[in-house]
């Protein structure tokens, strides 16, 4: 099955600095890849996906690439902002015979110091 | 509020007992999931629905463990004789198909005593 891992597992920037999430996927057939926020107690909330047809992807202060050769993905968040603060999971979904199942990362808790 | 609701919120529970928890999607979703969320971890796929079929179950999900969607609306996921190691967050999501954003609810955190 699809393995995702996700670093770091911790991050804290200065207000205003680049945060930077980085994953990898097994699954060579994955081809959707959401990132999800989760503030303490709450619900997660996707932030922004990609799929594998697109190769980089911007919403506002948010980014996400895709490397499908390397199998990896990763979250850029610009001028961080104290409501940053949250755990981001990156996750993968499977190919046509898979497109049901999210697997999740770790998680990366980060932290924006004002 | 439109989005996926869950009920209870929190559930606390001796070893043995059984619960039941459920989930009431996005109206026109026709896909439902479950997932597990452990403290520190991401969640972890348990089960799905298209419509009423329960179309894959996690090898996470034991014998103890039933859920069903009876009429392709809300669902339920039973636990029989819940085991401490089943305390966790039980989050529920629907999505309208495959490769669509799921939306999660907001969770039943479950302990055993």
């Amino acid at each position: 099955g699809e393995n995702v891992e996700q670093h770091p597992s911790t991050l804290s920037v200065q207000e205003g600095d680049s945060a930077v999430i980085k994953c990898t996927y097994s699954d060579s057939a994955s081809n959707y890849f959401p990132w999800y926020k989760q503030e303490l107690g709450k619900r997660p909330q996707l932030i922004i996906d990609i799929r594998s047809n697109v190769g980089e992807k911007k919403d506002q202060r948010i980014a996400v690439t895709l490397n499908k050769t390397a199998k990896h993905f990763s979250l850029h968040i610009t001028e961080t902002q104290p409501e940053d603060s949250a755990v981001y999971f990156c996750a993968a979904l499977g190919g046509p015979f898979n497109d049901y199942k999210l697997s999740f990362g770790a998680g990366t808790t980060v932290t924006v110091r004002a | 509020d439109t989005g996926v609701s869950q009920d209870p919120r929190h559930k606390i529970t001796k070893r043995g007992q059984n619960v039941t928890f459920r989930c009431d999607p996005i109206s026109e979703h026709n896909r439902l999931y479950w997932y597990r969320q452990t403290l520190g971890q991401g969640p972890e796929f348990l089960t799905y629905f298209q419509n009423e079929a329960q179309l894959e179950k996690s090898r996470l999900l034991s014998d103890r463990f039933s859920a069903e969607r009876p009429k392709g609306s809300f669902s339920t996921l039973e636990i029989q004789r819940t085991e401490q190691g089943d305390s966790a967050m039980y989050l529920c999501a629907s999505s309208k198909g495959g490769y669509n954003e799921q939306f999660f609810g907001p969770g039943t955190r479950l302990t055993v005593l």
